[in-house]
């Protein structure tokens, strides 16, 4: 199962909302509402941020919000501030209990 | 509060093996899986499949089938990891975290553990 297709970078100024988008096929992305978001600072592990496309785990602010269309899941980040700046994943369930994480998105706040 | 703690940093030479374990506190700990993701230096994160804790039963993921094997010791609340015939290409840091049956996302994550592979 190939790796889902992020931007290698987004940025934004503070206060600015900064969408990034994770393209998968009809295979995990499109198929399955099993869309999920992670944010990792450096050498930190990863925190949970969204699930099943569009849903925040408790604790996590409301600027956070995900959607998806087809074949393409998105993470938008409103009223960006500094420390938001972070690498961020997508995943995706593929079926058959396989997941796939995206690239990464390194988000920098400018 | 649900924590997963992971054992520490490990430096192995080529051909040898490695066991990481990952401990879980705060939760019934057969009442959910656990990933295993691998993230190479400088590198995404790829997830490396799970294990039932609650059967024992992995699931891998492509790629990661023969060498890699994931176990479970319910009566301490710990899964393991292990790399037999490590390679250079295996250095990175290994997370687990925590997946909730029938369910896709990881919600709660280890420190995660680095292992380096180096003659």
């Amino acid at each position: 199962q190939s790796a889902l297709t992020q931007p290698p970078s987004a940025s934004g100024s503070p206060g600015q909302s900064v969408t990034i988008s994770c393209t998968g096929t009809s295979s995990d992305v499109g198929a399955y509402n099993y869309v999920s978001w992670y944010q990792q600072y450096p050498g930190k592990a990863p925190k949970f941020l969204i699930y099943e496309v569009n849903k925040r785990p408790s604790g996590v602010p409301d600027r956070f919000s995900g959607s998806k269309s087809g074949n393409t899941a998105s993470l938008t980040v409103s009223g960006l501030q500094a420390e938001d700046e972070a690498d961020y994943y997508c995943c995706s369930y593929g079926g058959s209990n396989n997941l796939v994480f995206g690239g990464g998105t390194k988000l920098t706040v400018l | 509060q649900v924590q997963l703690v992971q054992s520490g940093s490990e430096l192995k030479t080529p051909g040898a093996a490695v066991k990481v374990s990952c401990k879980a506190s705060g939760y019934t700990f057969t009442n959910y899986a656990i990933n295993w993701v691998r993230q190479a230096p400088g590198q995404g994160l790829e997830w490396m499949g799970w294990i039932n804790t609650n059967t024992g039963d992995p699931r891998y993921a492509q790629g990661f089938t023969g060498r890699f094997v994931f176990s479970v010791d319910s009566s301490v609340s710990t899964t393991y990891l292990q790399i037999s015939s490590l390679k250079a290409e295996d250095t990175a840091v290994y997370y687990c975290a925590r997946k909730t049956r029938g369910t896709y996302y990881a919600d709660y994550w280890g420190q995660g553990a680095l292992v380096t592979v180096s003659s």
